[in-house]
């Protein structure tokens, strides 16, 4: 399954509020997951990760969760900052080495 | 410790050149991936190699090519440019391959403007 970047929904909101942004996946074998956030002008930024086996997994702020029965990802950052701002990736690996399949992304806008 | 570095940050080539980018990964990281990100198609899969071998391709035309050194750099290689092959060209690498992979790491990508 590979996912196709054609919209890129924005999600704002005020600084001290959480924020959740959403993911579906489209193969049901895949085994790991990754939320990515990236800055304008650079790469992608490792957030949190989680394999199939787990149905949560929380960070410093972040915390991730899946619903393998309806193929669905979420992250929610708790007290969101105007450092948060960027568009935030989803990332699935089809069971095959390193090969990730990447969502569309999510722009977040964090408003003062 | 030194996160991936991509070579060269910003460049310009006409349709039909051809085009190298370098990637060094993370110390110690064996796995090199390689993506290329356009606004329409966000971040689609080239190639991965691990231990100078690819192991996984993704659905692009034999134009784009690579191949790993056994220092684990890596290049990406694409002839005869179109203008569609504009885009933001990001290297990732991981520890390893397979079942013990784990999380990828990017550089700051190459950007490649074709004219």
């Amino acid at each position: 399954g590979e996912s196709v970047g054609l919209h890129l929904p924005t999600l704002s909101v005020q600084e001290g509020d959480n924020s959740i942004i959403n993911c579906a996946y489209s193969n049901s074998a895949s085994d790991y997951f990754i939320w990515y956030k990236q800055e304008s002008g650079k790469g992608p930024q490792f957030i949190i990760d989680i394999r199939s086996n787990m149905d949560k997994r929380q960070g410093q702020r972040v915390t991730v969760l899946l619903n393998k029965t309806v193929k669905h990802l979420s992250l929610q950052i708790a007290a969101t900052q105007p450092g948060d701002s960027a568009v935030y990736f989803c990332a699935e690996r089809g069971g095959n080495f390193n090969k990730f399949y990447f969502g569309s992304g999510t722009k977040l806008n964090v408003k003062p | 410790k030194a996160g991936v570095t991509q070579t060269p940050r910003y460049l310009i080539k006409t349709r039909g050149q051809q085009v190298t980018l370098s990637c060094s990964p993370i110390s110690g990281h064996r796995s090199v991936s390689w993506y290329q990100q356009t606004p329409g198609q966000g971040l689609q899969f080239l190639f991965e190699y691990f231990s100078e071998t690819q192991r996984n391709k993704g659905n692009f035309p034999g134009r784009f090519s690579g191949r790993q050194f056994s220092n684990s750099r890596s290049e990406m290689n694409v002839s005869t440019l179109e203008l569609g092959d504009s885009a933001l060209y990001l290297c990732a690498s991981s520890l390893g391959s397979g079942l013990v992979a784990g999380e990828l790491f990017f550089g700051e990508g190459s950007r490649l403007t074709v004219l």
